[in-house]
Parts: C-alpha cells; structure tokens; sequence
C-alpha cells in the first residue's frame, strides 16, 4: 500500500481558491483514477488516465483538471473550488496487463473542505 | 456507464453470524466484480474479486457467489468478528477507450456486536 501516495491528507480551502491534489505511484502501474467519496454516493470517478498524456472524463469531471506528464503522477486540480467539492478524494492505480490488470489499489485519500 | 445497486445500506449482526451483501448491475458485458472493505478513516481494500467465468469463490470466511444470467453478486461472510466492522463497497467493470473503469455500490455499514 505504500506503493501510491496522495499529499496533502487534509486541505481547508476558500470558494474561489485553485487548489491541487497530488497522487504518486511507485509501481509504474500504466492506469490511475481520481476518485471522491461522498455520503450516500459510494466512490464516484472523476477522471482516468490510461497512460502518461492520456486522459479521460469520469463520471463527474465538471469542475476538476487533471494531467499526467510523468506515469507515476496524476495531480487532480479544482480550478475554481465551490462548497460542493468538499469531500474525500481518493487516487487509485491499477497494472493494466497480465491477470489483475483490473484490481485497483488506492492511495490514503486527501480530505479536502471548501468553506 | 455502468450502474450498481447495493443492499442494504446498513446491517448489524451479532458475532458469530452470517452477513449476506447484494449487488445488481445493468451492463452485460461487465466481467469483474471486487469487493472493497473501507474502515473508518482508510483507504479502500481489496477483500475479494470474481470474474465473469466464475461462479463463486471463496477465502477462508468470505465468499462472492455471481449470477451473470440475473446480473447480481453477492458477498457473504460467515462467521462474523467485531473487526469484520466497516464500510462494503461492491463494484462492477465496465470498458471504454483504452481502460477497464469501475463504478461503486454506495456501500453497506457492516456492525458486528458482541
């Protein structure tokens, strides 16, 4: 499990503010996911990358800019963050070949509050 | 996309018991199905995964039975421990592009009492 990390753990932010969400892996897994967690709502994706420079839209993309110029970073940022994005963020990466190309692994999570 | 539905929200058991998870999901051509188990505070972690060519498998107290035929999964534990306490998440697989993506159930609070 050491294997993805995410910085910071907790963000208190203001409505307005940019504000970016780091994932790293260490595993040189080729997919990674941005995920937020919400009560009610379960793990909802947000953006997805299958490979460096290759990104895609999730479920709930609106609001939030990704990019991957390195395989072993995916930052996740909130351009103009809102009360809405307050939540619980959590980065998952995943091998993409072989028998558990499928499993996803997930980083710690980042507790982001937008006040 | 992929929708999953999950029951029930919450469930208390008494030690020792069995606890039983459901899943639906609409899209055929899903073909993995993890079960996630999230305590308080953590990261989600792989507790048990099918794949569309099975029909069950098992590890030690757990145990994932699928029907493809009615699109349902099921997790059950047997044996319940006070440290089987947390949040369940089922999920199903679905493909677009280049990637296998994932969408969740919105998770069972599982409560083991003494």
């Amino acid at each position: 499990d050491a294997g993805i990390t995410q910085s910071p753990r907790y963000k208190i932010t203001e409505t307005g503010r940019q504000v970016t969400l780091m994932c790293h892996q260490t595993w040189s897994h080729s997919y990674m996911f941005w995920y937020r967690q919400d009560l009610g709502h379960g793990l909802r994706l947000i953006y997805y990358s299958a490979a460096a420079d290759i990104t895609d839209k999730g479920e709930v993309p609106d609001g939030y800019v990704v990019s991957r110029s390195k395989t072993e970073n995916f930052p996740l940022t909130l351009e103009s963050a809102t009360r809405s994005q307050t939540s619980v963020y959590f980065c998952a990466s995943t091998e993409g070949s072989g028998a558990k190309w499928d499993t996803q692994y997930f980083g710690p999570g980042t507790r982001l509050t937008v006040l | 996309g992929e929708n999953v539905e999950q029951h029930p929200s919450t469930l208390s058991v008494q030690e020792g018991d069995s606890a039983v998870i459901k899943c639906t999901y609409s899209d055929s051509a899903s073909n993995y199905f993890p079960w996630y188990k999230q305590e308080l505070g953590k990261r989600p972690q792989l507790i048990i995964d099918i794949r569309s060519n099975v029909g069950e498998k098992k590890d030690q107290r757990i145990a994932v039975t699928l029907n493809k035929t009615a699109k349902h999964f099921s997790l059950h534990i047997t044996e319940t421990q006070p440290e089987d306490s947390a949040v369940y998440f089922c999920a199903a697989s679905w493909a677009a592009g280049t990637a296998s993506k994932l969408t969740f159930g919105t998770g069972t609070r599982l409560q083991v009492t003494l």
